[in-house]
């Protein structure tokens, strides 16, 4: 079974500038998630989607980040534009379910803003 | 405010002895908790899970013990190996099994053969 993919590994821009990362989940998990991982830190979660609807986002700091599904697989999130803060893992996961909490996680995108 | 804490940063462990990983939370409604392994370059991978109504489950090696009035939960390895090296994050959710996740800082185990 393939795992969730994530790209790019990595990814090295100046502040100010825009950047987009790209996941895909397992094939038929219903639940995807994006957390943002900084140095030191646990992660944290930025939106969690359901299919290509949107569970929570309470977290994503909307001013500057946005993410989407649109067919309910793959999801895309942007960042427009970046601050040095924004430096950090950023981890997409997915599961089978909302109701199922044992999230899969790709091997993340490293963002340094510089 | 952190409400899932995992105080040590870093244990070391020799290889073959039993690794005991610590995790404190403030939330009275979390509910379910959950401990992941993360090496290196790599996205963290579920470990072992435990619901409130229990106060300990069992996997292979892996044994997480749940205190809920102290509102503690540990992670015991026996016996421990090499491979086991990795960053642990503690995990809990207030919704059940439903509930997002929050994560503790987590604690860099080496174990030394």
């Amino acid at each position: 079974e393939a795992g969730v993919a994530q790209s790019p590994r990595y990814k090295i821009i100046e502040k100010r500038q825009s950047v987009a990362f790209w996941c895909n989940p397992i094939s038929g998990h219903a639940t995807l998630y994006w957390y943002q991982q900084i140095l030191g830190q646990g992660p944290k979660l930025l939106i969690q989607f359901q299919n290509n609807g949107v569970v929570d986002d309470s977290q994503l700091p909307k001013d500057r980040f946005s993410a989407e599904r649109l067919k309910g697989v793959d999801s895309t999130l942007k960042i427009q534009p970046a601050k040095l803060e924004d430096s950090a893992v950023y981890l997409c996961a997915s599961s089978l379910s909302s109701s199922y909490n044992e999230q899969f996680f790709g091997p993340g995108t490293r963002l340094t803003v510089l | 405010d952190q409400q899932v804490k995992q105080n040590s940063p870093s244990l070391s462990v020799q290889e073959g002895r039993i690794s005991i990983l610590n995790c404190d939370y403030t939330n009275s409604m979390f509910d379910y908790f959950l401990w992941y392994k993360k090496y290196p370059a790599e996205g963290p991978t579920f470990l072992i899970s435990i619901s409130s109504i229990k106060d300990k489950n069992e996997d292979g090696r892996f044994t997480v013990f749940l205190n809920k009035s102290a509102k503690h939960l540990s992670l015991h390895i026996v016996p421990s190996q090499p491979g086991d090296s990795a960053v642990y994050f503690c995990a809990a959710s207030a919704g059940g099994s439903q509930g997002n996740l929050i994560f503790g800082k987590g604690t860099k185990l080496s174990v030394k053969p």
